[in-house]
């Protein structure tokens, strides 16, 4: 089946500095989405991407959908301590229903 | 604009019971999706509802069921239960629109199975 990994797993940066993480598929998506999970939370949409080698940006967030359609990245410019929280990408096919595959995710930890 | 609120927020269940959830999809929503999040990992979709029916079904045996209401309101039934049922349960909720549909997330019920 569709399985997404996600690197780093986890990451520990200084505030202020900027982060990037990457999501690659086996498969190819038609969309890839990025959601950032805060404890006892559910997870809250950040980007979505819709066509290969789009980049898209949401204030000090930048992500692209890869042009092979099975990876993308998110990069954190700036980054402040509550950017601190779990990260998944996610990828969406185009069907009859919204079946979305998530990533392991990536724990970022913002040192002040 | 009320946004997906789920209940209970926390449980406890022993092996073989049975375990009801519930979740009130965001105002303007007419699709409602549940997802399992297993300690340390990503949600793993469980199934769709569209129009009270089930449209669309992840890898998961039929003790896992689910019902969708008039008002868009929507319940996730697990029979038997196991041990690796322990898990967070989150539901969402999106508007149909013919293309891909951003979900949005309830903070999830908390499962603990003993």
């Amino acid at each position: 089946g569709q399985q997404l990994n996600q690197s780093p797993q986890s990451m520990f940066i200084q505030e202020g500095e900027d982060v990037s993480m990457n999501c690659t598929s086996s498969s190819i998506f038609n969309t890839w989405l990025w959601y950032k999970q805060d404890p006892g939370e559910g997870p809250v949409l950040l980007i979505a991407l819709y066509k290969a080698g789009e980049l898209t940006s949401n204030g000090r967030l930048t992500a692209q959908f890869g042009i092979t359609r099975k990876d993308s990245f998110l990069n954190i410019s700036a980054s402040i301590p509550s950017d601190v929280g779990i990260y998944f990408c996610a990828g969406q096919l185009r069907t009859s229903y919204d079946k979305v595959i998530f990533g392991p995710g990536t724990s970022l930890s913002v040192i002040p | 604009e009320t946004g997906v609120t789920q209940s209970p927020t926390h449980l406890i269940k022993t092996r073989g019971q049975q375990v009801t959830l519930r979740c009130s999809s965001q105002s303007g929503h007419n699709t409602v999706s549940w997802y399992q999040q297993a300690l340390g990992q990503g949600p793993q979709f469980i199934f769709q509802y569209y129009r009270e029916e089930e449209n669309g079904r992840g890898n998961f045996p039929p003790r896992f069921s689910g019902l969708q209401f008039p008002n868009y309101s929507s319940e996730l039934n697990v029979n038997a239960l196991e041990l690796d049922d322990s898990a967070l349960y989150l539901c969402a909720s999106s508007l149909a629109t013919g293309g891909a549909n951003v979900l949005t997330f309830g903070a999830g019920s908390r499962l603990t199975v003993l």
